[in-house]
């Protein structure tokens, strides 16, 4: 299954705000709010931040926060801090396969 | 708050079956909300779903795999299991078996994930 498009590496500063953007298509992202995003620190197995496109689990900072347009799904980091310096993927529901997951973003805290 | 646990051998030679199980601890697996699920990271790589069983044992699988793939479930162990068949050295991964349910394609609980390695 083809995966989903994310930028390989993003970097900001503390305290800014920045957007990591997973582009899909018209089968997975443009077709379902199924687009969940996870973090995942080196040596630890990833840990879900958003759900169904902006939806946090109990216990997640309100800090971030998902949104989706058209085929593009993204995730805001706001009020950066540096634990938030990890890998970020992004995975969908897909009419194609099941499940298809972005290829991630590592995130440097400047 | 659930628990999940891999276990299986961590070094295979190719053409060898890989089964690795999955052992749910602190939650039910067959309480017919969750179903279960493999996902696989290669090193330096992103994460690949592999397949899920539900409660009922239907399963479905990755296209890519399903050729060489099984999965099973043992409600009275709370265990769940893969064998992947066939393996080389393309198939050397992180292995995490993971809680699905909350969302479709969403993993809510993860194992801590067992790092597998094929090589001759």
């Amino acid at each position: 299954q083809s995966a989903l498009t994310q930028p390989a590496s993003v970097s900001g500063s503390p305290g800014q705000s920045i957007t990591l953007s997973c582009t899909g298509t018209s089968s997975d992202i443009g077709a379902y709010n199924f687009v969940s995003w996870y973090q995942q620190f080196p040596d630890k197995a990833p840990k879900l931040i958003i759900y169904d496109v902006s939806r946090r689990p109990s216990g997640i900072s309100d800090r971030f926060s998902g949104s989706k347009s058209g085929n593009t799904a993204s995730l805001t980091i706001s009020g950066l801090q540096a634990e938030d310096e990890a890998a970020y993927y992004c995975t969908s529901y897909s009419s194609t396969s099941p499940w298809v997951f972005g290829e991630g973003t590592k995130f440097t805290v400047l | 708050q659930v628990q999940l646990q891999e276990s299986g051998p961590g070094l295979l030679k190719p053409s060898q079956t890989l089964s690795l199980t999955c052992t749910v601890s602190r939650g039910f697996i067959n309480n017919g909300v969750y179903y279960w699920s493999w996902i696989r990271q290669k090193s330096g790589g992103g994460l690949e779903w592999i397949g899920y069983i539900f409660p009922n044992g239907a399963t479905t699988y990755s296209t890519s795999l399903e050729s060489r793939l099984s999965m099973s479930l043992d409600t009275s162990r709370s265990q769940f299991s893969l064998k992947l068949s066939s393996v080389t050295v393309a198939d050397t991964a992180v292995y995490y078996c993971a809680r699905s349910g909350l969302s479709p394609s969403t993993v809510d609980a993860w194992g801590r994930g067992t790092k597998v390695i094929v090589s001759s």
